[in-house]
């Protein structure tokens, strides 16, 4: 069984500041996708990445695939209160994916 | 297009109720799912169809009843639920069950209150 852990859990900012949050596997990634959700909706797919080292930007969110494909982070330039929700990063197999517990960002105004 | 639509948006139902909460996708995909989500808690799968099948039952108790009747549509009919069935129930389609990068498309979830 493949062990996910991110973290922070729960991250509370300023609007403007920076931050990165990182999410953790005990074995090898095939693929990783990123999802943000909103309160009260569904996760919406920000990113997939697929190559170690890989990093993809999407306007002031920049997402990087370990080398490894154990590991990645998401890194906010500057961030704003729309960027304010639930990350996940779950684990994909051929059966399910499967999500850690999140990170809760809020973006203070 | 990356859509998938959930009706409704809310529901209340009683517990002697029976409702149908239903799921659609034009994205071609082939397989869909089935998840439920307790407040500040990540998705819990309930149902996987590939292909218009029954692939996966997560032990889901019976008084949760999926159905495919196509491979855009994906129905979970309710009936005798309890109140701690009450959460958000998320439908996703994926291009095909099984198959890499395992990009999985959300619907906005109906938010189900079981009184």
């Amino acid at each position: 069984t493949q062990l996910l852990e991110q973290s922070p859990q729960f991250l509370s900012i300023q609007e403007g500041e920076n931050l990165t949050v990182y999410c953790n596997s005990s074995s090898v990634f095939s693929s990783l996708q990123w999802y943000r959700q909103e309160p009260g909706e569904g996760p919406v797919l920000l990113v997939t990445v697929v190559t170690g080292g890989e990093v993809k930007k999407l306007k002031r969110l920049t997402f990087q695939f370990g080398d490894a494909r154990k590991d990645s982070s998401l890194h906010i330039t500057a961030a704003q209160p729309g960027d304010t929700g639930l990350y996940l990063c779950p684990a994909g197999s051929a059966r399910q994916l499967t999500f850690g517990s999140g990170t809760q960002l809020t973006v203070l105004p | 297009d990356t859509e998938v639509t959930q009706t409704p948006k809310h529901l209340v139902m009683g517990m002697t109720n029976k409702k149908s909460l239903k799921c659609e996708q034009h994205m071609g995909h082939r397989a869909m799912y089935w998840y439920k989500q307790k407040a500040k808690k990540p998705p819990e799968l309930m149902f996987v169809y590939s292909y218009e099948k029954l692939s996966i039952n997560e032990s889901v108790p019976s008084r949760f009843s999926p159905e495919c009747p196509n491979s855009s549509l994906l129905n979970l009919h309710l009936h005798a639920l309890q109140p701690e069935d009450s959460a958000l129930y998320l439908c996703a389609s994926s291009q095909e069950h099984s198959r890499e990068p395992y990009e999985q498309y959300f619907g906005p979830g109906t938010r189900l209150t079981v009184t």
